[in-house]
């Protein structure tokens, strides 16, 4: 079951610009949210968190920002640089197992 | 501090055949997930372990398996296997369920 998820599987954006990476979740138990970025032949790392009782988190160039109500949070990075280039999972944890789900991640791809 | 170890980086396997994944998280973490990364399937979470026991389990057939030792380390193994296991599979660790995870670099299973 998708309890995490990503619908745009890929996103293109100039360097310099604004990208904006959507997550949606179904589990309002779901209290802890995570972006990962992953490049290619590596494992995902640890980016970015937010914690429910926030609504955004931010960190130089990374912003996440959470809504509760609409189950939805978002990763805005600016300015994008080429070396962003990568696949960005979105992650949920929380609930009664404290699992953590992963969403299909978003290929983001910054063009110089 | 050494980051969570796969071995091995890659495999070959036949059809039919079975495999063992072996993963040594960080130091200290006592909580290891296994989750499978195929092109477009995302991150899906396989089985969790905490304190050589299991946790929860994703939606895979039996012929998915693990287990964690009593240092942490844990191992997954598939029997029986398909074409369609081919894939990189991940393990993360955790100090505790539901917090931040770190990957290891995968192994990549190919199944012909």
């Amino acid at each position: 079951d998708q309890q995490v998820k990503q619908n745009s599987p890929s996103l293109s954006v100039q360097e310099g610009r604004i990208s904006i990476l959507n997550c949606d979740y179904t589990n309002s138990m779901f209290d802890y949210f995570l972006w990962y970025k992953k490049y290619p032949a590596e494992g995902p790392t640890f980016l970015i968190s937010i914690s429910s009782i926030k609504d955004k988190n931010e960190d130089g160039r990374f912003t996440v920002f959470l809504n509760k109500s609409a189950k939805h949070l978002s990763l805005h990075i600016v300015p994008s640089q080429p070396g962003d280039s990568a696949v960005y999972f979105c992650a949920a944890s929380g609930g009664s197992n404290n699992d953590m789900r992963f969403g299909a991640g978003t290929r983001l791809t910054v063009k110089p | 501090k050494a980051g969570v170890t796969q071995t091995p980086r890659y495999l070959i396997k036949t059809r039919g055949q079975q495999v063992t994944l072996s993963c040594s998280p960080i130091s200290g973490h006592r909580s290891v997930s296994w989750y499978q990364q195929t092109p477009g399937q995302g991150l899906q979470f396989l089985f969790e372990y905490f304190s050589e026991t299991q946790r929860n389990k994703g939606n895979f057939p039996g012929r998915f398996s693990g287990r964690q030792f009593s240092n942490s380390r844990s191992e997954m193994n598939v029997s029986t296997l398909e074409l369609g296991d081919s894939a990189l599979y991940l393990c993360a660790s955790s100090p505790a369920p539901g917090a931040e995870a770190f990957f290891g670099q995968g192994t990549r299973l190919t199944v012909v």
